[in-house]
């Protein structure tokens, strides 16, 4: 069972935005500012989104944003593609001994 | 182009053993933080194990440690995962990644593999 929680699914509209919530502890999410994004399409490897919370890496659309407050890290999906119809997991670091705590997932249509 | 590619797939049975290989191109895996992750089809990600970049510390998920072993060989840029007393709920799609951070903490894989698949059964 996962340590964080994300709701199984999410949906938004063609151009329309999507806020994907990715809830912990102050263990977690709430004690580090290492929050980060992953998108899986189906038989893919995941992508890395987001890190740092809110940090893009090269090539990742600013379309995508991230944000924490408190023990919530979110991930913003703004003008949604067709293609942005995925599986999204969030990942905190809890500590060196367990740095990459992922979410269940998310699974994201576009309507 | 950076990328890794694993290899060692396989089916094995209840109580074996398997070896599973990641080669590295386009980058060092010694000087980067690297991770094994694992996928059971159709659910989450469940993080295994990292090597440290300088000094090769190696860490464990509590439930992996005493039979899971992590190992590097900068020469052959690649890193191992040697899987022991294997179980079916083992069963999954085993894959290699690199922290994004290099030279500093950041706790986010950038680059994965496209994973090799592990199936324990009898």
């Amino acid at each position: 069972q996962s340590a964080l929680t994300q709701p199984p699914s999410a949906s938004g509209s063609l151009g329309h935005s999507v806020t994907i919530s990715c809830s912990g502890t102050s263990s977690d999410v709430g004690g580090y500012n290492y929050v980060s994004w992953y998108q899986q399409h189906p038989g893919k490897a995941p992508k890395l989104l987001i890190s740092e919370v809110s940090q893009r890496p090269s090539g990742v659309p600013d379309r995508f944003s991230g944000s924490k407050s408190g023990n919530t890290a979110s991930l913003t999906v703004s003008g949604l593609q067709a293609e942005d119809e995925a599986d999204y997991y969030c990942s905190s670091f809890a500590g060196r001994n367990n740095p990459y705590v992922f979410g269940p997932g998310t699974k994201v249509t576009v309507l | 182009q950076e990328q890794l590619v694993e290899s060692g797939g396989g089916l094995v049975k209840p109580g074996g053993s398997q070896r599973l290989s990641c080669g590295a191109s386009g980058f060092s895996v010694s000087d980067y933080y690297m991770a094994w992750i694992r996928q059971i089809p159709g659910k989450g990600l469940e993080w295994i194990s990292y090597i440290t970049s300088r000094d090769g510390t190696i860490y464990y998920a509590d439930s992996m440690k005493g039979r899971f072993t992590m190992s590097r060989d900068s020469a052959k840029n690649s890193l191992y995962l040697q899987m022991n007393s294997l179980r079916p709920e083992d069963t999954a799609l085993y894959y290699c990644a690199r922290d994004h951070g290099r030279g500093h903490d950041c706790w986010a894989l950038d680059i994965w593999g496209q994973g090799t698949m592990v199936t324990v059964s009898s």
